[in-house]
């Protein structure tokens, strides 16, 4: 399985509104990332998790809340989001947290913020 | 800091053309070259990838060779297919200390978009 799978694969969210996104990876790897990527843009990285402990939070406002329950799992918790947080939310996952690691991405979830 | 530059988009190619796309380089350390590449509605695939000058990266019918002298990375098929159509994204990795912590961050490209027609 080298798949890593995100859901849901669309969100519709209002302002006020609280939601989740989920990742999932069965490949074993210890470091895990959230991305987020507009329209016609590279990926924009967010947060990285390593050994399920964060290790990198790339300046990020706290309405987007990362968490990772275990060593699969990779959640990114959101709250009282503004139009302009409207994009593709990518995870990743690679073999370690290292220079030179290759990663294995999602999908994405389409986030849409009104 | 580390910076790459890909050559604008869009490119238009018909079926079996030679593709090339220009992709230039800065960076501090000694960085690893990637290029992925993102179908529409997915999310990004490695395509190749090198780790040292000289290197020769290649996967699907696609190359690109580590260049150190000319800080370049440029991608290159000999005959392209309509399924080959897609966003190229170029990306170095190099590493980083941050609080303590090394890791190595991807800085990507702008993207290229390629669109192969019958």
């Amino acid at each position: 399985d080298t798949e890593v799978t995100q859901t849901p694969k669309h969100l519709v969210m209002g302002m006020t509104n609280k939601k989740s996104l989920k990742c999932e990876q069965h490949m074993g790897h210890r470091a895990m990332y959230w991305y987020k990527q507009k329209a016609k843009k590279p990926p924009e990285l967010m947060f990285v998790y390593s050994y399920e402990k964060l290790s990198i939070n790339e300046s990020v406002p706290s309405r987007f809340s990362p968490e990772c329950p275990n060593s699969s799992l990779l959640n990114l918790h959101l709250h009282a989001l503004q139009p302009e947080d409207s994009a593709l939310y990518l995870c990743a996952s690679s073999h370690r947290q290292g220079y030179g690691e290759k990663l294995f991405f999602g999908s994405g979830t389409q986030l849409s913020v009104l | 800091g580390n910076s790459v530059t890909q050559m604008e988009g869009p490119v238009t190619l018909s079926e079996e053309a030679f593709l090339t796309i220009n992709c230039t380089y800065t960076a501090t350390g000694y960085p690893s070259l990637f290029w992925y590449v993102q179908y529409p509605g997915e999310g990004l695939q490695l395509l190749l990838k090198a780790t040292k000058a000289d290197d020769k990266g290649s996967n699907k019918g696609f190359e690109a060779t580590y260049r150190k002298e000319t800080t370049s990375f440029h991608l290159e098929k000999g005959s392209v297919q309509v399924s080959d159509s897609a966003v190229y994204f170029c990306a170095l990795s190099d590493g980083v200390n941050a609080g303590g912590t090394s890791y190595g961050k991807l800085t990507f490209g702008q993207g290229t978009i390629l669109t192969v027609h019958p």
